[in-house]
């Protein structure tokens, strides 16, 4: 147990289709990170977030955005899904201001794209 | 930029028997290094991980793993295999420097204990 949940578990949606998933970190994590892992792949980050503003983005286009609230609580949006978009998407929270502390993941969403 | 090479996809062991799993990685800087553990339909569990100072990096459930910098490698070992280690075994690498923890992930070794 991480203490990190997010929900939904398991999520299908359609071509073209716009897409929120949901993380809650533990209290006090400052940062936290969302990676997408392919099947078959190792997880590839997506973007992190410290005090609600984003710090750091890796190779993912617009359509891809986050936001992150005061409860410790925050999203990650897609739009305009595509069918590359299927995956498993993790968030990880850290405390401090995610230098290398260690991360801790939520079990995951699901995503299958049709 | 970084990058991480897990040697072997999928590695059997039999129980009882030594564990190493491979890993090599690319840094411009000195890396930060670290090993996940995922179990099916589950999120990653960080096993150890190596920053700076001591080579030789103890872990969790007996797990340890040598930086070696000529090498540019970071293998995992484990003395005796246990059935309840089979999972997926991630190497990941992130920057010594940066304002934020950009890690890179390789693309995994499943690691299967016969009894």
């Amino acid at each position: 147990e991480t203490g990190v949940t997010q929900s939904p578990t398991h999520l299908i949606k359609t071509r073209g289709q716009q897409v929120t998933l949901r993380c809650s970190s533990q209290s006090g994590h400052n940062t936290v990170s969302w990676y997408q892992q392919a099947l078959g792949q190792g997880p590839q980050f997506i973007f992190q977030y410290y005090r609600e503003e984003e710090n750091g983005r890796g190779n993912f286009p617009p359509r891809f955005s986050g936001l992150q609230f005061p409860n410790y609580s925050s999203e990650l949006n897609v739009n305009a899904l595509e069918l590359d978009d299927s995956a498993l998407y993790l968030c990880a929270s850290t405390p401090g201001s995610g230098g290398v502390e260690t991360q801790y993941f939520g079990p995951g969403t699901r995503l299958l794209v049709l | 930029a970084q990058s991480v090479t897990q040697l072997g996809s999928h590695v059997s062991v039999s129980e009882g028997a030594l564990v190493l799993l491979r890993c090599n990685y690319s840094s411009s800087v000195p890396p930060y290094l670290f090993w996940y553990v995922q179990y099916p339909n589950q999120g990653l569990q960080l096993l150890l991980k190596y920053t700076t100072g001591a080579t030789l990096v103890k872990g969790i459930n007996g797990f340890e793993a040598e930086f070696k910098k000529s090498e540019t490698s970071f293998h995992l070992t484990k003395p005796s295999a246990h059935m309840s280690d089979a999972a997926e075994y991630f190497c990941a690498v992130s920057p010594l420097s940066g304002g934020y923890q950009k890690v890179t992930f390789g693309t995994g070794t499943k690691l299967q204990v016969i009894p």
